[in-house]
């Protein structure tokens, strides 16, 4: 099975603050994904990642940066926190040539 | 760009009985793929059904089937003997087909559907 982990469930960080979201898939993925999930607006793409070192903007790009240097870890930085990315994050990732994305549990993060 | 719309934002069922959930887009892509997700409470998002757009022939999968609609780009989900388990986040989601061989593109998400099964 395709396993997708996140590194916390729930996190709470001050405004300002820079806050790591980290993403690990165990099946060789190529692709990896970070979504933000908002009651009302559905999933909205941040970043993605076809390889290491390379990523592409999303939909919703500002306020966050991404890293990957190794092919099983994507992280998501927001390089200083604000109350309005209080957020569901999910990350997802999937084969190069296949249509399916695996998504990880999510973190529900909340800044105060 | 790509959107999707899922009209209807809450809807219950009894157990057993039939409900669909709305979903259409919109694209001028000749090649993609729609998709139905389930998100449990609490629990992680997991792929229902796919369809890709040049099949004519409805996708189905045990208790969940389509209606794809190619000319009206409507693609409903309908969950059959529905069950306790059913209830959750609903998604439709629409992916451009990446060249030839296909492959994975970002999604575009609807807004959902929070379906409620009914004892």
């Amino acid at each position: 099975d395709v396993k997708v982990t996140q590194s916390s469930r729930y996190l709470v960080k001050r405004t300002g603050e820079k806050v790591f979201l980290e993403c690990v898939q165990d099946m060789d993925h190529e692709n990896m994904f970070w979504y933000r999930q908002d009651p009302g607006l559905g999933l909205r793409l941040i970043y993605f990642s076809y390889d290491v070192k390379m990523k592409e903007k999303g939909d919703i790009p500002e306020g966050y940066s991404v890293s990957r240097e190794k092919k099983e870890r994507f992280s998501l930085i927001l390089e200083s926190a604000s109350t309005n990315q209080t957020s569901m994050y999910l990350c997802a990732s999937s084969k190069e040539w296949s249509y399916e994305q695996y998504f990880g549990p999510g973190t529900r993060l909340t800044v105060t | 760009a790509q959107t999707v719309t899922q009209s209807q934002p809450e809807m219950s069922v009894q157990e057993a009985e039939t409900v669909t959930l709305s979903c259409t887009y919109d694209t001028s892509e000749s090649n993609y793929y729609l998709f139905w997700y389930k998100q449990p409470p609490s629990r992680q998002m997991i792929l229902v059904i796919r369809q890709e757009a040049y099949k004519q022939q409805n996708a189905t999968e045990n208790r969940f089937s389509v209606n794809f609609q190619k000319a009206a780009k409507s693609f409903s989900l309908k969950i059959s003997d529905s069950q306790l388990g059913d209830t959750a986040m609903y998604f439709c989601a629409f992916m451009k087909r990446r060249g030839i061989q296909g492959g994975s593109e970002k999604l575009v998400f609807g807004k959902g559907t929070k379906l409620t099964v009914n004892p």
